[in-house]
């Protein structure tokens, strides 16, 4: 089953703006990590953060993690239309075990 | 972390065939996963396949639609048989980061049209 919501489920950009997505759970967490996928081939990861941290960044992505909320959200900063894709929030404890993932927030960058 | 292939990397097929998918990754690894996409949907497991044990099926997943084979540490196969309209979708595999990291790496997946 997944795991919580995500919004928005789609998202236009222009070039160049930030893009904000969002991603809620339901049960206590481990970790939760992005997954980014392009044009429905395989997942890249992209970022992990522990429950125990309130922020990471890597690169042009920020996520935060607010767990009294159950909330998480993907920033990436600076779009370019390569970040075109669909983007993940998944759950787990550990790399040996299931992996649940959001429904996905759809986004366009458009040139 | 590790590479993972898989075979084929999409395939159309007729109602009532079955198809066996292959994962193979270049290092090994004690778990492997398969999840379904199906279209615009998000990800679904459909079982965990540990070397040397039988695969453990989520549920809604049997093992008589989803056969699963894990012969060594590098390699895993998912059959999807007797397949319908609805088993048309998008297969991951996916396999343990090791003990360093609680990532996952996934395949590139296998896209299934089924007629």
């Amino acid at each position: 089953s997944q795991q919580g919501e995500e919004d928005p489920q789609a998202l236009s950009i222009q070039e160049g703006e930030n893009a904000t997505m969002n991603c809620s759970y339901k049960t206590s967490i481990n970790n939760l990590q992005w997954y980014r996928q392009n044009s429905g081939r395989g997942l890249v990861h992209l970022i992990l953060i522990r429950s125990n941290e309130r922020e990471k960044h890597s690169g042009r992505l920020r996520v935060t993690l607010d767990t009294s909320k159950k909330s998480s959200s993907l920033l990436i900063t600076a779009s370019r239309a390569a970040d075109t894709a669909s983007y993940f929030c998944a759950t787990g404890k550990t790399s040996y075990d299931k992996v649940i993932f959001g429904p996905g927030t759809s986004l366009s960058v458009i040139p | 972390s590790a590479v993972i292939s898989q075979k084929p990397s999409r395939d159309i097929c007729q109602r009532g065939t079955s198809l066996t998918i292959q994962c193979q990754v270049d290092s090994q690894v004690t778990m492997m996963f398969w999840y379904r996409q199906q279209p615009g949907q998000s990800l679904t497991l459909i079982a965990t396949a540990n070397q040397g044990s039988e695969a453990t099926y989520e549920s809604g997943f049997v093992i008589d639609k989803f056969p699963i084979s894990r012969p060594n540490l590098t390699f895993s196969t998912l059959t999807v048989s007797n397949m319908s309209p609805e088993d048309s979708s998008i297969y991951l595999c996916s396999v343990d980061g090791g003990p360093s990291t609680d990532t996952q790496y996934f395949g590139p997946g296998t896209r299934l049209t089924v007629l």
